[in-house]
Order: structure tokens, then C-alpha cells, then sequence
């Protein structure tokens, strides 16, 4: 089974500042990465996917880097509607198809 | 537009048996896999079941393997999800998520969600 470990599990920002949230696999997963928004009370929003592909309607704000087993999730200018918890999945080899435990990004 | 309604939640006493549904509409179901992915009160994802567009192929996360059943019935659009000897760790809210379709088992589309409350 490939583990995601994403850090920090909190990161504090300040509106109009830029984040950067890290997730690692356990081993490659190539560029099968997939990050998703969640919001409370909501189900999780798909972002990026093949670890830098923005998905439907994503502000370009959002940006997604790296292969292998070190990725980023880069939001440039945080908005406030941002301040969320983030996921990172592979796809690469599975079952199972695996999350990292979660960053919550909060105001600052 | 993509909607995915799951119902069937609810709460029920360790070792019983619940049944999930979600009905889907606005895409073609029959031409993409499908998932239930679940999420335990204040905790992250967990993927439990995935079932192929045509159902010949059916994987589970070694949590519910033997215990969780997913099936779908196409010419209905709809994703069940069969859940036996339900213990208290089961209890969360329940997903059904769509992939993105093609081999790629990324999830473009969610469900609203369903609790799944397991307590005596």
C-alpha cells in the first residue's frame, strides 16, 4: 500500500499570502496525483489532477507540482473562500487508492 | 449537470446490516467506474469499494473486505453498496464518487454524503 503524508497538518495564513502545502508518497506515483478542497459540511472539490492539471472551473490560483513521490499544492493569493482542508490522493498503484491525512489551511 | 443523491444511512446496532444507494444522473453511467469513499467524524479520506462501469470488476480497502458488498445496477444508474457485520470503526459519513473515467481513478464528481452512525 503507497502512504500519503502530507505536511504541516495545519498551515496559518494570512489573506492576500501565498501557501504551499506539501504531500509525499511512499513510492513513486509517477505524476497519478490528485488534490481535493474540502470545505466543512461539504464534500471534497477535485483541483488538480495528474499532479499539476487544474480541473474544471479551478482558478489558476491553484497550482499543482512535482512527480515521483514529492508533490506541491500552491495557492498564489489565498481568498478567503480557500481557507479549507486539503487532500492529496495517487492513483498510480492500487488497490488501494490512497489520501494523505489532510492540511487544513486556516486564517492567520 | 453531474448529480449523485445517496441515501440508505442511518444508525444501526454493531453486527447489523445497512444498505447504501445512490442514484446518479446527468452523465453517462454506464461508461464510468464508480467508488464509495467515507469519512469518519472529524477525520480525513478513506476509499472503501470500487466497482468498474460494467461491474466485472469490484476492489475493496482491507477494512471492509468480506463485510462490504458494491454493486450497480446500470439500467437503473444506480451504486449500492451492501454493508454486513457493521462494527462501531464503520461509522461515517459514506460517499459515492465518481471517477474520472478512462482507467483513471481520480474522483471528479461527489455525492453530498450519507451518515452511517454504528452504536448500541
Amino acid at each position: 500500500e503507497i502512504v500519503m503524508t502530507q505536511s504541516p497538518a495545519t498551515l496559518s495564513v494570512s489573506p492576500g499570502e501565498r501557501a504551499t502545502l506539501s504531500c509525499r508518497a511512499s513510492q513513486s506515483v509517477a505524476s497519478n496525483l490528485a488534490w481535493y478542497q474540502q470545505k466543512p459540511g461539504q464534500a471534497p472539490r477535485l483541483l488538480i489532477f495528474g499532479a499539476s492539471t487544474r480541473a474544471t472551473g479551478i482558478p489558476a490560483r491553484f497550482s499543482g507540482n512535482g512527480s515521483g513521490t514529492e508533490f506541491t499544492l500552491t495557492i498564489s493569493s489565498l481568498l478567503s473562500e480557500d481557507f479549507a482542508v486539503y487532500y492529496c490522493q495517487q492513483y498510480d498503484n492500487w488497490p488501494p487508492l490512497t489520501f494523505g491525512g489532510g492540511t487544513k489551511v486556516e486564517i492567520k | 449537470q453531474v448529480q449523485l443523491v445517496e441515501s440508505g444511512g442511518g444508525v444501526v446496532q454493531p453486527g447489523r446490516s445497512l444498505r447504501l444507494s445512490c442514484a446518479a444522473s446527468g452523465f453517462t453511467f454506464t461508461n464510468y467506474g464508480m467508488n464509495w469513499v467515507r469519512q469518519a467524524p472529524g477525520k480525513g479520506l478513506e476509499w472503501v469499494a470500487f466497482i468498474r462501469f460494467d461491474g466485472s470488476n469490484k476492489y475493496y480497502a482491507d477494512s471492509v473486505r468480506g463485510r462490504f458488498t458494491i454493486s450497480r445496477d446500470n439500467s437503473k444508474n444506480t451504486l449500492s453498496l451492501q454493508m454486513n457485520s457493521l462494527r462501531p470503526e464503520d461509522t461515517a459519513v459514506y460517499y459515492c464518487v465518481k471517477d474520472w473515467g478512462s482507467g483513471w481513478c481520480f474522483f471528479d464528481y461527489w455525492g453530498q454524503g450519507t451518515l452511517v452512525t454504528i452504536s448500541s
